[in-house]
């Protein structure tokens, strides 16, 4: 049974370009959830989503991010128009059920020159 | 709000034991251990329920306080492979009486080990 599956792993991106970050969850596991980690910090919720449905998007700044899960294909954050305050380790991880044990993709390092 | 870990850092040598703990201010149903090594992504290590319980496999186990709202991670006879920075993810609790779902972690703990 693969893991949470994320990619790209490293994705690097200019200033005022789109990034995209694609996550595949555990099989059997509905609910998928976005964290970002700033270097030597904690990890920061972001959006809480299950299946074709956004939960809870209280993380999420209001402008340039957004992001999806739908029915067929993996979720996906979208960042817009990046700046370099979103160079930042992006974090999916999944669970079966909501409350129960989450588990974490590797997470897309998100650099931006 | 964040739940506040402590102590912010701890070094041992092997063998040593260690408690790790985290306290919330707000309701909770549940308490989400994690280790993450640097570079790497959050390994799960346990879950804890409302109702209060005690969890454990190997040398690791972890106890949850529901009247507290205080969760311990306890690592006993330390090896080199428990180095890494320790979170604690709370999930707060609805009206319903079930989780929100989201993790709100703390700042996180760092375990050093020394041989």
């Amino acid at each position: 049974n693969a893991g949470v599956m994320q990619n790209p792993r490293h994705l690097v991106r200019r200033r005022g370009q789109e990034a995209r970050l694609r996550c595949s969850p555990m099989k059997g596991h509905s609910h998928v959830y976005w964290y970002r980690q700033l270097p030597e910090e904690g990890l920061k919720f972001m959006v809480y989503l299950q299946k074709e449905n956004i939960i809870d998007e209280s993380g999420m700044p209001k402008e340039r991010f957004s992001a999806e899960f739908p029915k067929e294909g993996p979720s996906i954050l979208r960042i817009q128009q990046v700046v370099r305050g979103d160079s930042a380790a992006y974090f999916c991880a999944s669970s079966p059920m909501v409350g129960t044990e989450a588990f974490f993709g590797q997470g897309t390092r998100l650099t931006v020159v | 709000q964040q739940p506040v870990q402590s102590p912010q850092a701890v070094i041992l040598r092997e063998g040593e034991d260690a408690v790790i703990n985290c306290s919330s201010s707000k309701a909770l149903y549940s308490v989400h251990w994690y280790r993450q090594k640097h570079g790497e992504a959050p390994i799960f290590l346990m879950i804890l329920l409302k109702g209060g319980e005690q969890k454990g496999h190997d040398k690791i186990s972890a106890s949850f306080n529901e009247k507290k709202q205080q969760s311990s991670l306890y690592l006993t006879a330390s090896q080199l492979s428990y180095s890494g920075t320790y979170f604690c993810g709370t999930a707060g609790l609805n009206a319903g009486g079930t989780s929100y779902g989201k993790l709100t972690f703390g700042q996180g703990t760092i375990l050093t080990v020394h041989p």
